[in-house]
């Protein structure tokens, strides 16, 4: 079957820098996304991998390994806004969206 | 622009009403889609349409239909509600004929549903 794994919370200090990870094994892979849903909102876009690396965007990053099946999103100097739900979705061979559950990051004062 | 709108905000239904969520975009996307969200699960797909009078089942079809006579308009129907069917519905769009390759989903504000 296909899955996505990333944490379920975590918690992390205004200022500071927060790396969220997602692990991956779906039937093809055809990009990875990183979106941000704040809590009773819809998800909204934030990053989009298809090559290894990192891509840069501001105070976000994020990174993939396609032979490891893995991907974080890095946040640095974090506000209290940055306070949301994080998820990952991977485009599988039909193009399909599999979403991973999400992560819930807390930004304490 | 408005983007996605999703009508109604939220409902509660009795159990084996039926009951249509509206979904419109103002994007001309030709790919729209139906998502549902649980706690502790990620979205699941329910239903999709890739341009104009076609649709093809997601994840999680059962117990929900779809139509798209329009490029605009996405509405999904259930025939006879069930408590299992309580969650948020998200729809979404994109333009997957752009030629950038990404094909950014876009989402409306979600109608928030509970069968009793």
């Amino acid at each position: 079957g296909q899955n996505i794994d990333q944490p379920t919370e975590m918690t992390a200090t205004e200022g500071a820098i927060v790396q969220i990870n997602c692990t991956y094994q779906t039937s093809g892979f055809n990009g990875l996304f990183w979106y941000q849903q704040h809590a009773g909102e819809a998800p909204t876009f934030l990053s989009y991998n298809v090559l290894d690396g990192l891509e840069e965007k501001g105070r976000f990053s994020s990174f993939l390994s396609r032979s490891k099946g893995y991907s974080y999103l890095l946040l640095k100097e974090l506000q209290m806004k940055d306070s949301a739900s994080y998820l990952c979705a991977v485009k599988d061979s039909n193009y399909q969206l599999i979403w991973g559950a999400g992560t819930k990051l807390i930004i304490k004062p | 622009t408005a983007g996605i709108t999703q009508a109604p905000t939220s409902q509660i239904l009795a159990a084996g009403r039926s009951m249509t969520l509206r979904c419109t975009q103002d994007m001309r996307h030709n790919a729209m889609y139906w998502y549902r969200q649980d706690l502790g699960l990620g979205l699941r797909l329910i239903h999709y349409s890739n341009t104009a009078g076609t649709t093809g089942k997601g994840e999680v079809p059962d117990g929900y239909s779809v139509s798209r006579a329009n490029t605009d308009d996405f509405p999904l129907t259930l025939a006879s509600a069930v408590p299992s069917q309580t969650s948020v519905y998200f729809c979404a769009s994109s333009d997957s004929n752009s030629g950038h390759g990404i094909d950014t989903q876009y989402f409306g504000p979600g109608t928030r549903l509970t069968v009793l």
